[in-house]
């Protein structure tokens, strides 16, 4: 089936650093892509939406100066926390899809990200 | 504002019985949902969907059942196996396509032996 290759799974950095996520569709292009954020005990929250060869557009409530997404091929998108601060320590998640339905979304294994 | 409800943080079902899990939305626009499997470092993977214009969708062990009425649905899995133990998430979107879903935060199944 279809993989998404999230990396790293976990990173952990001091505080006013930038960390950049990857997200990778292996045997599939993607033109969409899917950013989530969960806290402990919450749920999967939507970040933003990331399209291939333009912006991407954010949740309400998303600094998008802060969360910064490239998409820049149909198999990578990019999420870079930018002046990472401890209360940005969230478990990041990717989703893509070869298709047009959400059945067919796929999610990388995700990215715990600890900033001391 | 959570629009989608999984009130119950973990559920203990012993093997061979049913597992029911339930989910409630607020938002009455949503007409597609889907239920997701986590396991342990794992992203989580589909298990089945349900449009707002059926009631019941069948795949195997897995039934889900919407009450649009009552907006709710569930996730009933017979019989349970020590393989169902994950986290099973309900979601819901505005529409079948690819879209960014509301998600619940889960419920942790755990299938007792």
């Amino acid at each position: 089936g279809a993989v998404v290759s999230q990396h790293p799974s976990r990173v952990i950095c001091k505080s006013g650093t930038s960390v950049k996520i990857e997200c990778r569709s292996l045997d599939f292009q993607a033109t969409t892509m899917f950013w989530y954020r969960q806290f402990p005990k919450q749920s999967l929250m939507l970040m933003a939406t990331s399209n291939e060869g333009s912006k991407a557009t954010y949740e309400q409530g998303v600094e998008k100066d802060k969360f910064l997404i490239n998409h820049a091929s149909l198999t990578l998108s990019t999420l870079t926390v930018t002046s990472a601060h401890p209360e940005d320590s969230s478990f990041y998640i990717c989703s893509a899809s070869p298709g047009s339905t959400n059945e067919k979304l796929f999610f990388g294994s995700g990215t715990q990200l600890s900033v001391l | 504002d959570q629009q989608v409800k999984q009130n119950s943080p973990s559920l203990s079902v012993q093997e061979g019985r049913i597992s029911i899990l339930n989910c409630d939305y607020t938002n009455s626009m949503f007409d597609y949902f889907l239920w997701y499997k986590k396991y342990p470092a794992e992203g989580p993977t589909f298990l089945i969907s349900i449009s707002s214009i059926k009631d019941k969708n069948e795949d195997g062990r897995f039934t889900v059942f919407l009450n649009k009425s009552a907006k709710h649905l569930s996730l009933h899995i017979v019989p349970s196996q020590p393989g169902d133990s994950a986290v099973y998430f309900c979601a819901a979107s505005l529409g079948g396509g690819a879209d960014g879903l509301t998600f619940g935060k889960g419920t942790h199944l755990i299938i007792q032996p």
